[in-house]
């Protein structure tokens, strides 16, 4: 079967950076996306990897590892905004985009 | 804003109902995906339309059906509710980049 692992929850202080990891094994890979969920809003695009490396966008970064079937979602200089849910998904070889349970951040002041 | 329209925004209703939800997909985006999100619970993958076409079923319940219509507005169909089909129901939709989704802002259904 497919599936993607990620923590259901992390807790970091305002200020700090903050790591969502995401390990998934699924029917054939073109790329890992990252979305953001805010409590009773949509999930918004955050970024895509479909190479090995870190990928920067100002404060968020994502990196991948096609060798481990894993990524992560590393969040600098924590906002309270940033208090969200995070979601990883995989776009499989029937195109399709499979998705991870969500990690919900808490950003303590 | 996404540019995906859903309505409508809230929809209170009995056990045993029909609704419909509907979804306007971002200007020239042939792709649209629904997915059903219960109360801190993750996305639940319902159903793909292309163009019309039906591309990909998840987890969809035989009480509910989809269609795409030819100006590719979308509705979803949800009969015989239940207690456990209070949920945000999302509307996506995707053009050739298939990895980035828009979504709309969803429909909170509440089934008394």
């Amino acid at each position: 079967g497919q599936s993607l692992e990620q923590p259901s929850e992390v807790t970091a202080v305002e200020g700090a950076i903050v790591q969502i990891n995401c390990t998934y094994q699924t029917s054939g890979f073109y790329g890992l996306s990252w979305y953001q969920q805010h409590d009773g809003g949509a999930p918004t695009f955050l970024s895509y990897n479909a190479l090995d490396g870190l990928e920067e966008t100002g404060r968020f970064s994502s990196f991948l590892s096609r060798s481990d079937s894993y990524g992560y979602l590393l969040l600098q200089e924590l906002q309270m905004k940033d208090s969200a849910s995070y979601f990883c998904a995989v776009l499989d070889s029937n195109y399709q985009l499979i998705w991870g349970a969500g990690t919900k951040l808490i950003i303590k002041p | 804003d996404s540019g995906v329209t859903q309505t409508p925004k809230h929809l209170i209703t009995a056990t045993g109902q029909r609704v419909t939800l509907r979804c306007s997909p971002r200007s020239g985006d042939l792709s649209v995906y629904w997915y059903q999100q219960s109360l801190d619970q993750g996305l639940q993958f319902l159903i793909q339309y292309y163009n019309g076409e039906e591309r990909a079923k998840g987890n969809i319940l035989e009480r509910f059906s989809a269609q795409q219509f030819p100006d590719l507005h979308s509705e979803l169909n949800l009969s015989s509710l239940e207690l456990g089909d209070s949920a945000l129901y999302f509307c996506a939709s995707s053009g050739t980049t298939r990895n980035e989704q828009f979504f709309g802002p969803g429909t909170r259904l509440t089934v008394l």
